[in-house]
């Protein structure tokens, strides 16, 4: 089956820097996107990488190694507001999205 | 401001009875969805629609009906309503389906059933 695997929660520090990982096993790979998700708010795109590498966005990064079949979400500087569930997902060869379940940041002051 | 709108933010309703979540979106997206977020679970997909007047079903469809008169209305329908249908609704578009673009997602459905 289809497998997308992320930590149910952690815990950092504000202006700490943290990494958030994502594995998957899916039936082919076409890319894998990065949302962020507020407590009782919609989920919103933060990144999209489809080679292998980093991708930088402000304080965000993301990276992805195909032949590992993983990925990871970097946020510098934490502040307060980046206290939120983050999710992975994978597009597989049929074009579906593959989600994870998210994984809960708590910032402490 | 160009979007997704989801109607009603919020409902409880009774065993049995029929519901219908509104979506609309204004972006002249071809592809939408209907996901479910529950606790501990990723977004499931009930159905979907690759462009108007076509709709396939996603990885939980039971229980849920959906159309797509046009480009920019995607109702979800629950026949007859059962507990384990209560959950967190987004409604979702993007420019195509089997794209590598982003999803846009409505601002969710609060749905329970009892």
């Amino acid at each position: 089956g289809q497998n997308i695997d992320q930590p149910t929660e952690m815990t950092a520090t504000e202006g700490a820097i943290v990494q958030i990982n994502c594995t998957y096993q899916t039936s082919g790979f076409n890319g894998l996107f990065w949302y962020q998700q507020h407590a009782g708010e919609a989920p919103t795109f933060l990144s999209y990488n489809v080679l292998d590498g980093l991708e930088e966005k402000g304080r965000f990064s993301s990276f992805l190694s195909r032949s590992k079949g993983y990925s990871y979400l970097l946020l510098k500087e934490l502040q307060m507001k980046d206290s939120a569930s983050y999710l992975c997902a994978v597009t597989d060869s049929n074009y579906q999205l593959i989600w994870g379940a998210g994984t809960k940041l708590i910032i402490k002051p | 401001i160009a979007g997704i709108t989801q109607a009603p933010t919020s409902q409880i309703l009774a065993a049995g009875r029929r519901m219908t979540l509104r979506c609309t979106q204004d972006m002249r997206h071809n592809a939408m969805y209907w996901y479910r977020q529950d606790l501990g679970l990723g977004l499931r997909l009930i159905h979907y629609s690759n462009t108007a007047g076509t709709t396939g079903k996603g990885e939980v469809p039971d229980g849920y009906s959906v159309s797509r008169a046009n480009t920019d209305d995607f109702p979800l329908t629950l026949a007859s309503a059962v507990p384990s249908q209560t959950s967190v609704y987004f409604c979702a578009s993007s420019e195509d389906r089997g794209s590598t673009g982003e999803l846009f997602f409505g601002e969710g459905s609060r749905l329970t059933v009892l």
